[in-house]
């Protein structure tokens, strides 16, 4: 069972365009964790929202938690080829310890 | 800070024999450790959780005599990767949950397996 639908799965958009990529759940979660990973690398941790309705920014990237907390949002504005990769959410069920449940991931592919 | 290394990057091995890989927290202490597999171009799939000083928590699905984890120390788990076969090929990854901090986890750089 897939706790956290993430969608688009691909994503390919020209330099400057904005983009948005949703995670969306049924389940509460008590912390829900943004990464992008590199082939052949590991995730690596962009953010982590704990508070319902929080919005954190970090440069051009934008993520947002929903108000109940089974929700999460990632904007990028202006996009760049550095950009380029493998978005994930991944977040921790309420109550349910330290495992982390993953989305499935969006490729995201910006061209010059 | 929060830096989670694995070691070998990448290994090839025979059918049948043993592989044993290694994931270190270098600057802080862990009490639990993840081991997770992923396909190409796929999502992560957690396998085992591993617990300092006990005996690791089992994905349904994944066989424990076949993936033995050991978390010998509070910096240090393994996955040992039993009479592997061509499907164990994949990439795997551990992750480390800092001791006392949020439920935030920092992933190693993974592991390449080839079974030929």
């Amino acid at each position: 069972t897939q706790l956290l639908e993430q969608s688009p799965q691909f994503l390919s958009i020209q330099e400057g365009e904005n983009l948005t990529v949703y995670c969306n759940s049924s389940s509460v979660f008590s912390s829900l964790q943004w990464y992008r990973q590199e082939p052949g690398e590991g995730p690596v941790l962009l953010v982590t929202v704990v508070t319902g309705g929080e919005v954190k920014k970090l440069k051009r990237l934008t993520f947002q938690f929903g108000d109940a907390r089974k929700d999460s949002s990632l904007h990028i504005t202006a996009a760049q080829p550095g950009d380029t990769g493998l978005y994930l959410c991944a977040g921790v069920l309420l109550g349910s310890g330290y495992a982390l449940n993953f989305g499935k991931g969006t490729s995201l592919l910006v061209t010059p | 800070g929060a830096v989670v290394s694995q070691h070998p990057s990448r290994v090839i091995c025979k059918s049948g024999t043993s592989v044993k890989i290694e994931c270190r927290s270098l600057d802080f202490q862990a009490t639990t450790m993840f081991w997770y597999r992923q396909f190409p171009k796929k999502s992560l799939m957690l396998m085992a959780t591993s617990n300092e000083g006990s005996k690791a928590t089992y994905e349904q699905g994944v066989e424990k005599d076949k993936f033995l984890i050991n978390h010998a120390s509070l910096t240090l788990s393994t996955l040992t990767v039993t009479s592997a076969h061509p499907e164990d090929s994949s990439f795997y990854i551990c992750s480390a949950n800092p001791a006392g901090g949020r439920n935030e986890q920092y992933f190693g750089p993974g592991t390449r397996l080839t079974v030929t």
